[in-house]
Protein backbone atom coordinates (compact mmCIF):
# COMPACT_ATOMS: atom_id res chain seq x y z
CA UNK A 1 0.00 0.00 0.00
CA UNK A 2 1.17 3.64 -1.07
CA UNK A 3 1.64 5.63 2.17
CA UNK A 4 0.97 9.19 1.80
CA UNK A 5 3.18 11.26 4.45
CA UNK A 6 1.51 14.76 4.85
CA UNK A 7 3.91 17.73 6.73
CA UNK A 8 3.47 19.45 8.81
CA UNK A 9 0.67 18.27 10.67
CA UNK A 10 -0.29 21.51 11.73
CA UNK A 11 0.49 24.92 10.53
CA UNK A 12 -0.07 28.06 11.90
CA UNK A 13 -0.31 31.45 9.84
CA UNK A 14 -2.43 34.81 9.23
CA UNK A 15 -5.19 35.44 7.14
CA UNK A 16 -2.85 36.92 3.83
CA UNK A 17 -0.13 34.84 4.10
CA UNK A 18 1.26 31.99 2.16
CA UNK A 19 0.28 28.41 2.98
CA UNK A 20 2.53 25.49 1.54
CA UNK A 21 1.61 22.17 2.74
CA UNK A 22 3.58 19.40 1.29
CA UNK A 23 2.48 15.25 0.40
CA UNK A 24 4.93 12.65 -0.12
CA UNK A 25 4.44 9.48 -1.23
CA UNK A 26 5.96 6.32 -0.17
CA UNK A 27 6.25 4.90 -3.88
CA UNK A 28 5.79 7.27 -6.84
CA UNK A 29 2.16 7.88 -8.01
CA UNK A 30 2.86 9.49 -10.95
CA UNK A 31 0.42 12.33 -11.12
CA UNK A 32 -2.31 10.85 -10.10
CA UNK A 33 -2.51 12.96 -6.80
CA UNK A 34 -5.80 14.99 -5.49
CA UNK A 35 -6.21 17.52 -2.23
CA UNK A 36 -8.90 17.95 0.05
CA UNK A 37 -10.23 20.12 2.10
CA UNK A 38 -12.47 19.46 5.07
CA UNK A 39 -14.33 21.41 7.69
CA UNK A 40 -15.37 20.80 11.31
CA UNK A 41 -18.25 18.63 10.81
CA UNK A 42 -18.45 18.60 7.48
CA UNK A 43 -17.58 16.16 4.25
CA UNK A 44 -14.22 16.98 2.47
CA UNK A 45 -14.05 18.96 -0.64
CA UNK A 46 -12.30 18.49 -3.59
CA UNK A 47 -9.72 21.23 -4.46
CA UNK A 48 -6.88 19.96 -6.83
CA UNK A 49 -6.52 16.59 -8.81
CA UNK A 50 -4.21 15.33 -11.35
CA UNK A 51 -1.70 17.01 -8.85
CA UNK A 52 -2.51 20.82 -10.45
CA UNK A 53 -5.37 20.75 -11.45
CA UNK A 54 -8.61 23.11 -9.50
CA UNK A 55 -11.92 21.47 -9.28
CA UNK A 56 -14.79 23.17 -11.07
CA UNK A 57 -15.54 26.36 -8.21
CA UNK A 58 -12.27 26.34 -6.65
CA UNK A 59 -10.59 29.86 -6.20
CA UNK A 60 -7.54 30.16 -8.06
CA UNK A 61 -5.63 30.80 -4.76
CA UNK A 62 -5.69 27.37 -4.78
CA UNK A 63 -3.01 25.85 -6.75
CA UNK A 64 -1.24 22.26 -6.69
CA UNK A 65 1.90 21.10 -8.23
CA UNK A 66 4.35 17.94 -8.27
CA UNK A 67 5.04 14.44 -9.70
CA UNK A 68 6.33 11.29 -8.55
CA UNK A 69 6.58 11.16 -5.01
CA UNK A 70 6.61 14.97 -3.97
CA UNK A 71 3.45 17.13 -4.04
CA UNK A 72 2.60 20.61 -2.72
CA UNK A 73 -0.97 21.96 -2.13
CA UNK A 74 0.04 26.27 -2.12
CA UNK A 75 -2.77 28.84 -1.01
CA UNK A 76 -1.46 32.13 -2.14
CA UNK A 77 -3.17 34.50 0.14
CA UNK A 78 -5.16 33.05 3.08
CA UNK A 79 -8.88 33.73 3.69
CA UNK A 80 -10.20 33.16 6.76
CA UNK A 81 -12.29 30.78 5.34
CA UNK A 82 -9.35 28.69 4.77
CA UNK A 83 -8.51 27.14 8.10
CA UNK A 84 -9.44 23.68 7.78
CA UNK A 85 -7.88 20.04 7.41
CA UNK A 86 -5.97 19.34 4.39
CA UNK A 87 -5.87 15.82 2.98
CA UNK A 88 -3.69 14.08 0.28
CA UNK A 89 -4.88 11.00 -2.17
CA UNK A 90 -3.20 9.10 -4.68
CA UNK A 91 -5.37 7.17 -7.17
CA UNK A 92 -2.05 5.61 -8.93
CA UNK A 93 -1.49 2.41 -6.78
CA UNK A 94 -3.97 -0.26 -4.80
CA UNK A 95 -5.63 0.67 -2.89
CA UNK A 96 -6.19 4.42 -3.32
CA UNK A 97 -4.90 5.67 -0.13
CA UNK A 98 -5.02 9.11 1.95
CA UNK A 99 -2.59 11.23 4.35
CA UNK A 100 -2.97 11.96 7.99
CA UNK A 101 -3.88 15.41 6.88
CA UNK A 102 -2.36 18.60 7.92
CA UNK A 103 -4.11 21.06 9.86
CA UNK A 104 -4.39 24.79 8.92
CA UNK A 105 -4.87 27.02 12.29
CA UNK A 106 -5.42 30.70 12.63
CA UNK A 107 -2.43 32.01 14.16
CA UNK B 1 -26.39 19.84 -9.37
CA UNK B 2 -25.70 16.49 -8.40
CA UNK B 3 -26.50 15.35 -4.03
CA UNK B 4 -25.76 12.36 -2.61
CA UNK B 5 -27.15 11.41 0.15
CA UNK B 6 -26.52 8.57 3.25
CA UNK B 7 -29.06 6.74 5.28
CA UNK B 8 -29.11 3.60 7.63
CA UNK B 9 -29.16 2.94 10.86
CA UNK B 10 -26.70 4.84 13.37
CA UNK B 11 -26.41 2.33 15.55
CA UNK B 12 -25.26 -1.01 14.79
CA UNK B 13 -24.22 -3.96 17.96
CA UNK B 14 -21.11 -5.58 17.59
CA UNK B 15 -20.74 -8.85 14.94
CA UNK B 16 -24.02 -7.66 13.12
CA UNK B 17 -23.60 -6.57 9.34
CA UNK B 18 -23.81 -2.44 8.71
CA UNK B 19 -25.80 -1.84 6.35
CA UNK B 20 -25.78 2.32 3.95
CA UNK B 21 -27.62 3.75 0.84
CA UNK B 22 -26.72 6.35 -0.96
CA UNK B 23 -29.25 7.90 -3.22
CA UNK B 24 -27.99 9.68 -5.80
CA UNK B 25 -30.13 13.49 -7.30
CA UNK B 26 -29.66 15.68 -10.19
CA UNK B 27 -27.77 12.93 -12.15
CA UNK B 28 -28.15 9.70 -14.31
CA UNK B 29 -26.51 6.90 -12.40
CA UNK B 30 -25.97 5.58 -16.09
CA UNK B 31 -24.29 8.30 -17.53
CA UNK B 32 -20.69 7.37 -16.38
CA UNK B 33 -18.57 7.71 -12.95
CA UNK B 34 -17.87 5.41 -10.07
CA UNK B 35 -19.69 5.56 -6.91
CA UNK B 36 -17.16 4.87 -3.67
CA UNK B 37 -17.58 4.75 -0.10
CA UNK B 38 -15.37 6.16 2.25
CA UNK B 39 -14.87 6.36 6.15
CA UNK B 40 -13.63 8.39 8.70
CA UNK B 41 -13.44 7.26 12.54
CA UNK B 42 -13.83 10.24 15.59
CA UNK B 43 -10.67 12.31 14.90
CA UNK B 44 -8.92 10.29 12.23
CA UNK B 45 -8.01 10.32 8.67
CA UNK B 46 -10.43 9.04 5.89
CA UNK B 47 -9.91 5.43 4.53
CA UNK B 48 -11.78 4.50 1.04
CA UNK B 49 -13.54 1.38 1.78
CA UNK B 50 -14.43 0.34 -2.35
CA UNK B 51 -16.82 1.58 -5.05
CA UNK B 52 -18.92 0.41 -7.69
CA UNK B 53 -19.55 1.49 -11.49
CA UNK B 54 -22.89 1.81 -12.50
CA UNK B 55 -22.46 -1.53 -14.62
CA UNK B 56 -22.32 -3.27 -11.36
CA UNK B 57 -18.20 -3.88 -11.35
CA UNK B 58 -16.99 -3.63 -7.85
CA UNK B 59 -13.50 -2.43 -6.56
CA UNK B 60 -12.62 -2.93 -2.59
CA UNK B 61 -10.21 -1.99 -0.34
CA UNK B 62 -8.03 -5.10 0.07
CA UNK B 63 -7.88 -4.72 4.11
CA UNK B 64 -11.85 -4.99 3.92
CA UNK B 65 -12.48 -7.22 1.27
CA UNK B 66 -13.59 -10.07 2.88
CA UNK B 67 -16.13 -8.12 5.08
CA UNK B 68 -17.87 -5.49 1.89
CA UNK B 69 -20.32 -5.77 -0.23
CA UNK B 70 -21.22 -2.60 -2.40
CA UNK B 71 -24.56 -3.05 -4.51
CA UNK B 72 -26.32 -0.51 -7.25
CA UNK B 73 -29.87 -0.43 -7.62
CA UNK B 74 -29.72 1.77 -11.26
CA UNK B 75 -33.55 2.21 -11.21
CA UNK B 76 -33.49 3.84 -7.60
CA UNK B 77 -30.47 5.50 -8.34
CA UNK B 78 -29.21 4.55 -5.17
CA UNK B 79 -26.22 2.27 -4.64
CA UNK B 80 -25.31 0.18 -0.94
CA UNK B 81 -22.95 -0.39 1.32
CA UNK B 82 -22.82 -3.85 3.50
CA UNK B 83 -20.34 -4.50 6.36
CA UNK B 84 -20.22 -7.91 8.16
CA UNK B 85 -18.93 -8.99 11.65
CA UNK B 86 -18.71 -4.97 12.27
CA UNK B 87 -16.49 -4.03 15.69
CA UNK B 88 -15.78 -1.01 17.58
CA UNK B 89 -12.92 -0.30 15.32
CA UNK B 90 -15.97 0.00 12.03
CA UNK B 91 -17.06 3.18 14.38
CA UNK B 92 -16.62 5.86 12.25
CA UNK B 93 -18.73 8.85 9.67
CA UNK B 94 -19.43 6.72 6.46
CA UNK B 95 -19.22 9.09 3.38
CA UNK B 96 -20.77 8.50 -0.03
CA UNK B 97 -19.06 9.65 -2.96
CA UNK B 98 -18.85 10.26 -6.54
CA UNK B 99 -15.49 9.34 -8.15
CA UNK B 100 -14.27 9.67 -11.70
CA UNK B 101 -12.62 6.54 -11.53
CA UNK B 102 -12.22 3.61 -9.84
CA UNK B 103 -10.06 4.91 -7.21
CA UNK B 104 -10.90 8.78 -7.24
CA UNK B 105 -10.96 11.56 -6.96
CA UNK B 106 -14.42 12.10 -5.16
CA UNK B 107 -15.55 15.42 -6.31
CA UNK B 108 -18.94 15.30 -4.90
CA UNK B 109 -19.90 13.60 -1.23
CA UNK B 110 -22.84 13.44 0.99
CA UNK B 111 -22.76 14.96 4.28
CA UNK B 112 -21.93 11.68 6.02
CA UNK B 113 -24.01 9.28 8.36
CA UNK B 114 -22.60 8.20 11.72
CA UNK B 115 -22.28 4.91 12.75
CA UNK B 116 -21.68 3.61 16.12
CA UNK B 117 -21.13 -0.26 16.75
CA UNK B 118 -22.33 -0.81 20.55
CA UNK B 119 -24.14 -3.66 22.29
Amino acid sequence: ETVLTQSPATLSLSPGERATLSCRASQSVSSYLAWYQQKPGQAPRLLIYDASNRATGIPARFSGSGSGTDFTLTISSLETEDFAVYYCQQRSNWPPTFGQGTKLEIK
Amino acid sequence: QVQLQESGPGLVKPWETLSLTCSVSGYSFSSGYYWGWIRQPPGKGLEWIGSIYHSGTTYYNPSLKSRVTISVDTSKNQFSLKLSSVTAADTAVYYCARQKYSSGPMDVWGKGTTVTVSS
